[in-house]
């Protein structure tokens, strides 16, 4: 199985400020990563697919990049409704595999 | 928009078969890969297996045999048996719609965009 890991676990942030995420495949995934946001008792939403496509109607505030092994999620400026857990799914290939999630959370 | 409800108990003994269905609507469903998510209480998102229309499937090797996922195709619905269930398979159950994002080569890429509202599922004694 690919494994997926997320850094950091947790990360304390204020309105307004810029925040990047990391998620690392144990493999080459080429452009086959996609990154999810999920809030307390709700299922995930996709906010990008394929490294770096905005799924539609999600915030341009949001850009993913990377390719290979290395990727990243960035929120440009972070807002109130943002402060969640966010996902990263590698679909290179099966099973699919999920990072252990990032909580973004208020300093 | 595209909405997947889901149906199914929720509380279940050590050892009984966990069943879940999860029905379609206001969209099309030949053209997706149609799959279970779980997540135990406070932890990540595992995936279970996913389904196409014309009933070609995966199933994650974890679960070891104990796992089958049927179609409807003509009532736009999919369901989910586990069997022997344990209390560690306690947590929500998610259904989700899979896009096809490409062919890697080793198989169709897919990604989540449309999910369920989740299903609570305790096992316990």
């Amino acid at each position: 199985d690919i494994q997926m890991t997320q850094s950091p676990s947790t990360l304390s942030a204020f309105v307004g400020d810029r925040v990047t995420i990391t998620c690392r495949a144990s493999q080459n995934i080429g452009s086959y990563l996609n990154w999810y946001q999920q809030k307390p008792g709700k299922a995930p939403n996709l906010l990008i697919y394929s490294a770096s496509s905005l799924h539609s109607g999600v915030p341009s505030r949001f850009s993913g990049s990377g390719s290979g092994t290395d990727f990243t999620l960035t929120i440009s400026s972070l807002r109130p409704e943002d402060f969640a857990t966010y996902y990263c799914q590698q679909s290179y290939n099966s099973p699919r595999t999920f990072g252990q999630g990032t909580r973004v959370e208020t300093k | 928009q595209v909405e997947l409800q889901q149906q199914g108990a929720g509380l279940l003994t050590p050892s009984e078969t966990l069943s879940l269905t999860c029905v379609v609507s206001r969209g099309s469903f030949n053209a997706y890969y149609w799959t279970w998510i779980r997540q135990p209480p406070g932890k990540g998102l595992e995936w279970i297996g996913e389904i196409d229309y014309s009933g070609s499937i995966n199933y994650n090797p974890s679960l070891k045999g104990r796992v089958t996922i049927s179609v409807e195709a003509s009532k736009k619905q999919f369901s989910l048996n586990l069997t022997s269930v344990t209390a560690a398979e306690t947590g929500v159950y998610f259904c989700a719609r899979g896009k096809k994002g490409g062919y890697s080569g080793y198989g169709t890429a897919l990604f989540f965009d449309y999910w369920g509202l989740g299903t609570q599922v305790t096992v316990s004694s």
